[in-house]
């Protein structure tokens, strides 16, 4: 999993629901990120934070909030869930540069699937 | 902003040949990385190969090569003696480097390579 886990894998959510994505590292890294990929799409960044009660948005923040209170711990929430958030969503933390792995390579969790009815 | 646009948006390939995918990009920026992420069917974005704008000699990973290409902006993904776990969805991705910080991956949206026995 690339030390990063991600709970659930997942979730059906009706229109005006909130739910809380759940992502976890376990590799003390700063850097660490939330994207969405739409079918057919690239990722692209919804937030992110380069470490403990640091954050900050990405290209598309709208409708979500994000916090980061420990280096470990990075969750994503929904509020008043739409359909336009049906996804598929994917937590990400970073090697800092010049360290074993390669400079700012990105490992992702294996995504959750969100749908929004 | 940084664009990055991936032509192909899907190609086939017999087992054992070879082919080339094909990424451009748009940048004001001098320093910066470039990615090619690999996404089979079980979702996982997994980084194949990396290449760093200040290097002029193309990376290579096993039969992973690229051929950049700074004054015209290309970066294209050349796999070797292509197998069937090659079939997935290929990114291209961009990533600004500034000072002893990095920017956030800016992804093409994907050319998905299917190979043939």
């Amino acid at each position: 999993n690339a030390g990063v886990t991600q709970t659930p894998k997942f979730r059906i959510l009706k229109i005006g629901q909130s739910m809380t994505l759940q992502c976890t590292q376990d590799m003390n890294h700063n850097y660490m990120y939330w994207y969405r990929q739409d079918p057919g799409m690239g990722l692209k960044l919804i937030y992110y934070s380069v470490g403990a009660g640091i954050t900050d948005k990405g290209e598309v923040p709208n409708g979500y909030n994000v916090s980061r209170s420990t280096t470990e711990d990075f969750p994503l929430r929904l509020e008043l869930a739409a359909p336009s958030q049906t996804s598929v969503y994917f937590c990400a933390r970073s090697t800092p540069g010049g360290l074993a792995g390669g400079p700012y390579e990105q490992f992702f969790g294996p995504g959750t699937r969100l749908t929004v009815l | 902003a940084q664009t990055v646009t991936q032509s192909q948006p899907e190609m086939s390939v017999q087992e054992a040949e070879t082919v080339t995918l094909s990424c451009t990009y748009d940048t004001s920026e001098n320093n910066y990385y470039l990615f090619w992420y690999k996404q089979p069917p079980s979702r996982q974005m997994i980084l194949v190969i990396r290449q760093e704008a200040y290097k002029q000699q193309n990376a290579t990973e096993n039969r992973f090569s690229v051929n950049f290409q700074k004054a015209a902006k290309s970066f294209s993904l050349k796999i070797s003696d292509s197998q069937l776990g090659d079939t997935a969805m290929y990114f291209c991705a961009f990533m600004k480097h500034y000072g002893g910080s990095q920017g956030n991956l800016i992804f093409g949206k994907g050319t998905k390579l299917s190979v043939k026995p």
